[in-house]
């Protein structure tokens, strides 16, 4: 199975920071790559897909990159309502896997 | 909109059985496969099982292969989770979510809201 490392863990930021979240896969899995926001008690929401299609609604300053096996998450300038979890998913390939997870806080 | 509405969580004593339901609306059922995903308390997410748009294919994780069953009634808009020999680590929050292709191989787009299952004795 292929696994997928996100990092780091936690991250703490600031309002209109720029942040960058990373998902390392195990093996090359091309740019079947999606990112997720989720905030507490609710469920996740589809941000990225193919590495770096934003989904529509998803504001532009999230944007994703890379192939292969490593990936980035950016958030150009972090807005309040962007304080959340967020995880990496692998697809095109069972099992579909999550990475761990970061967590966005407030600095 | 786009709905899914999963019930049927509930308190279960470890080796019972449980079914989970997931209710569509707002977009044609039968041409999306379909996942569930859980979520145990203060962890990630876990991918658990999917199902084609038709039926005819399905894959689930080594952790629930053999306990767990997904399937789909089409004409009732409605997936469902079968899920046996239940166990403490089955204790999660349980999603629904729809996959963007037939084939059930890719992301999920819409998500439900969850159902939480807890198993104790």
């Amino acid at each position: 199975d292929i696994q997928m490392t996100q990092s780091p863990s936690t991250l703490s930021a600031s309002v209109g920071d720029r942040v960058t979240i990373t998902c390392r896969a195990s093996q090359s899995i091309s740019s079947w790559l999606a990112w997720y926001q989720q905030k507490p008690g609710k469920a996740p929401k589809l941000l990225i897909y193919k590495a770096s299609n934003l989904e529509s609604g998803v504001p532009s300053r999230f944007s994703g990159s890379g192939s292969g096996t490593e990936f980035t998450l950016t958030i150009s300038s972090l807005q309040p309502a962007d304080f959340a979890t967020y995880y990496c998913q692998l697809y095109n390939s069972y099992p579909l896997t999550f990475g761990g997870g970061t967590k966005v806080e407030i600095k | 909109q786009v709905q899914l509405v999963e019930s049927g969580g509930g308190v279960v004593q470890p080796g019972r059985s449980l079914r989970l339901t997931c209710a569509a609306s707002g977009f044609t059922f039968s041409t999306y496969a379909l996942h569930w995903v859980r979520q145990a308390p203060g962890k990630g997410l876990e991918w658990m099982a999917v199902i084609s748009y038709d039926g005819s294919s399905k894959y689930y994780a080594d952790s629930v292969k053999g306990r767990f069953t997904i399937s789909r009634d089409n004409s009732k808009n409605t997936l469902y989770l079968q899920m046996n020999s239940l166990r403490f680590e089955d204790t999660a929050v349980y999603y629904c979510a729809r996959d963007p292709s037939n084939s059930g191989d890719y992301y999920m787009d819409v998500w439900g809201k969850g159902t939480t299952v807890t198993v104790s004795s």
